[in-house]
Order: C-alpha cells, then structure tokens, then sequence
C-alpha cells in the first residue's frame, strides 16, 4: 500500500524560533499534498493545500506567513512553523493524495516551550 | 461552509455488543464519504463511499451512504476491545479546478470495555 513518512515525529522548540516538519511519499509519486492541524480531542483541521510546483492553498483562518508550506517535488511536501510559540503547540499530519484516495502521515507532535 | 457532524461524541459499550455511528453533511460538490479509525497517531482507512444504499463491509464493520439524506452510518458488530479508537467521517468535496478537499466531523470516541 501507499507509505508515507513524516519527520520528524516529535519536535521540542522554544518560542520565536522555526521548525521544518517535512512529509514524504515513500513508494508513489503525490502531485498534491494536504495539511492538518488536530488539537487534543478535536478532528483534523485542513491547514492548506499543497499543489507540487505552484503556490500552496490555504484555508480561511490560516496565517500563510506562519506557516510556511514547501512542495518541491512530487515526493516531499514542507510545513515551516516560523517563530512558533506555545498556541502554536498542536500534532500535525499530512496527507499525500493517489488515485483519488489521501494517505496519511504518522503525525508529528510539535510542542513550543 | 462545508459541514460535517458526527454522532455520538462518545460512546461507552461491553464488549460483544453492536454499535452504530452516525455521520451527517453539508458540502458543496460532493465527491465522496470516508471512515476513519484513529487511535493514537494519524487516522487508518476503514471505507470510502460514493453511491448511496451500497453496503461496503470489513470483517465486522460496515457502512452505507444516503446522498439523499445526507448522511452515513458505521456499523461494528460484536465489538472488541481493540476497537477502542476515535473514529473519523470526512467528505471529500471539489474545491475548484483539479483541487478536492476533506472535511472531518469532530469524530466518535468509541470505548470498549472488557
């Protein structure tokens, strides 16, 4: 089945510095990518769409300065959380999209100290 | 908006017994209906529903879709302890050009007890 990675899986930071989560497609090449933010006993929160090649997307709400998203290559998606800060604190997951079907990363927990 | 309302929040059952989960819609462009079970880190695909009255089933989970009704029901049977997880409804919807996008219910926490 369609793998995909994330890393790292957990990542400590202090407030105003930047973390690069990156997302990966193992075995499939994924011409979109997906975003989500989920807090603590709440659903998945779309953040942005990540199209390869071309700007990302980004939902109503979601600071495009703060979050900075990547898509380089059909493989590899980024999300950049720049000057993060404790609000910031949340686990975030991407999805890669393949034949319609969207599969998931293992998550990476971002705390902000 | 696109809305997507799960029901129950939670929900305490012994084990054998059968549940049924409940996942109503609002989209624009509906494309398709999923299930979810996420247990401690990113969700784990359960079904993917398109046409309505069509039963899709898994072992002891099953679920169907009411595009007329908006809405589709989880079913797990006899269920067992390891099927303790929250379980997720998302509806993929066109969001313009070759774009499409999920959006998830809040989810049903379903706790089984021994």
């Amino acid at each position: 089945g369609a793998v995909v990675s994330q890393h790292p899986s957990r990542v400590i930071c202090k407030s105003g510095t930047s973390v690069k989560i990156e997302c990966r497609s193992l075995d499939f090449q994924a011409t979109t990518m997906f975003w989500y933010r989920q807090f603590p006993k709440q659903s998945l929160m779309l953040m942005a769409t990540s199209n390869e090649g071309s700007k990302a997307t980004y939902e109503q709400g979601v600071e495009k300065d703060k979050f900075l998203i990547n898509h380089a290559s059909l493989t590899l998606s980024t999300l950049t959380v720049t000057s993060a800060h404790p609000e910031d604190s949340s686990f975030y997951i991407c999805s890669a999209s393949l034949a319609y079907e969207q599969y998931f990363g293992p998550g990476t927990r971002l705390t902000v100290t | 908006e696109d809305k997507v309302v799960q029901s129950p929040l939670s929900l305490v059952v012994h084990e054998g017994d059968t549940v049924t989960l409940n996942c109503s819609y609002e989209v624009t462009n509906f494309r398709s209906l999923l299930w979810y079970k996420q247990e401690k880190k990113a969700p784990t695909f359960l079904f993917m529903l398109t046409s309505s009255g069509i039963e899709k089933k898994s072992g002891r989970l099953s679920s169907i879709l009411d595009k007329k009704e908006l809405f589709s029901i989880l079913n797990i049977t006899a269920t067992q302890t390891g099927d303790s997880a929250v379980y997720l409804c998302a509806v993929e919807a066109d969001s313009g050009g070759s774009n499409y996008k999920l959006t998830f219910g809040k989810g049903t926490l379903l706790t089984v007890n021994p």
